[in-house]
């Protein structure tokens, strides 16, 4: 089975300040993972995945990643925060090859940056 | 434009009533999916498609019921709607199996009565 944590309900910055939104997963063998981005009324919007490879991994808007197969982690990050990227975030699990092609999400991260 | 749109994007209605909401794609993707959102729930899939005629169950598809006659349009109907099914109601689609992410709607949010 395959599973999704994220450990904070809500994570306050400073702007111009790293943001750091936590993300771990279980998975029986390679993960694919996956976050989201959910401004409010809106679906949620891809930010970045992880497949294989480079375990940074840069997406939309100046956010990365990084993988980290030790500690089943995939952490969202991004060097400088924007008032603006305050919103809803999601990460998401499937497994590479086998199991089910459906992904996991964790329970979202609100993610508020202070002026 | 290219697309997931969902309708209606509000809807108010009464216990017992049934509903249907909408979810057309423009790209053709092979697979559709409907959500619900709730607080301190995040995202529990209800009913996911891997191509036309083809549906299956999500972890919460008790009071639900979806078809896929076409390959675009992915309806989710509340057959006798309670008040626990009042939610944010999310489709989404994708374009197969492997590594591509999936892409949202904006969203129904249902108000039952």
């Amino acid at each position: 089975a395959q599973s999704v944590a994220q450990p904070e309900d809500q994570v306050n910055v400073a702007e111009g300040n790293p943001l750091t939104v936590k993300c771990t997963y279980s998975v029986s063998g390679n993960p694919y993972l996956f976050w989201y981005v959910q401004y409010p009324n809106r679906g949620l919007q891809f930010l970045l995945k992880y497949i294989t490879g480079d375990n940074l991994v840069k997406g939309s808007y100046g956010f990365e990643a990084e993988f980290n197969k030790s500690q089943t982690s995939f952490h969202l990050k991004k060097p400088s925060a924007l008032v603006s990227d305050s919103a809803l975030y999601f990460c998401a699990v499937r497994e590479a090859s086998g199991g089910s092609y459906i992904p996991t999400f964790g329970r979202g991260t609100s993610l508020i940056v202070h002026p | 434009d290219a697309g997931i749109t969902q309708s209606p994007r509000y809807k108010i209605t009464e216990t017992g009533r049934q509903v249907t909401l909408m979810c057309h794609q423009t790209w053709s993707h092979s697979y559709m999916f409907w959500y619900r959102q709730d607080l301190g729930h995040g995202l529990r899939l209800i009913y996911y498609s891997a191509a036309a005629d083809i549906t299956d169950k999500g972890e919460v598809p008790d009071g639900y019921v979806v078809s896929r006659s076409k390959t675009e349009n992915f309806p989710l109907t509340l057959e006798s709607a309670t008040r626990s099914q009042t939610s944010v109601y999310f489709c989404a689609s994708s374009p197969g199996q492997g590594i591509q992410p999936q892409h949202f709607g904006d969203g129904t949010r249902l108000s039952i009565l």
